[in-house]
């Protein structure tokens, strides 16, 4: 069965110290994988997208990487700031087409100041 | 603001009742695609349309369903609610035909839906 497993569930980190977040997935094969921010009560907004021959991806504060092999994720997050504070969901698409996308539950940061 | 839209933002409803949620896409996105998102749970792909025609099927109940307009704003229709329904859905869009993998989607803010 694919499955996408995040971890932690949730996170604290205090403001400006870095954080990665864990994606491990067993959907193969797969075409893309995507970092997702969701705020509370809000649509998610799409960080980061590799496929599966891309090792790393940044989108400012944010650098996701993936290693094909072991099927893992990893998005790290710099600097932390305040507005960090959020959900972030790991979806990978398999190689199947249409409306596969398997979604992780997410991990729910909070940043502190 | 991604510039998907959907009303309403929250709705209050009783058991065994039907209500209708609206999304209007991006200018120039031809698909729309509806998710549910239940307390504490992940994304869950309901349906997706393209320029008014149904492209794919995600965990859709049968008390459910959605229609894309030739305005190509869309609308899921919820029936027979039970208390399990109660949940975020979420509308996105995109430019592309591709399912929903291929293409980056933009979100609504989504409508709330509690039922009682």
């Amino acid at each position: 069965k694919n499955q996408v497993e995040q971890s932690p569930q949730s996170l604290i980190i205090l403001e400006g110290k870095n954080c990665t977040l864990q994606c491990n997935y067993t959907v193969s094969p797969f075409s893309n994988l995507r970092w997702y921010k969701q705020d509370t009560g809000r649509g998610p907004v799409s960080l980061t997208i590799m496929t599966f021959s891309e090792n790393t991806k940044s989108n400012g504060r944010y650098t996701a990487t993936l290693d094909a092999d072991t099927k893992q994720s990893s998005l790290h997050i710099t600097a932390s700031q305040l507005s960090d504070s959020a959900s972030y969901i790991c979806v990978v698409t398999p190689n199947t087409g249409f409306q596969k996308l398997v979604f992780g539950t997410g991990t729910r940061l909070l940043v502190s100041p | 603001d991604s510039g998907v839209t959907q009303t309403p933002k929250h709705l209050i409803t009783a058991t065994g009742q039907r209500v209708t949620l609206r999304c209007s896409p991006r200018s120039g996105d031809l698909s729309v695609y509806w998710y549910q998102q239940s307390l504490d749970q992940g994304l869950q792909f309901l349906i997706q349309y393209y320029n008014g025609e149904e492209r794919a099927k995600g965990n859709i109940l049968e008390r459910f369903s959605a229609q894309q307009f030739p305005d190509l704003h869309s609308e899921l229709n919820l029936s027979s609610l039970e208390l399990g329904d109660s949940a975020l859905y979420f509308c996105a869009s995109s430019v592309e035909e591709q399912g929903p993998g291929y293409n980056e989607q933009f979100f609504g803010p989504g409508t709330r839906l509690t039922v009682l």
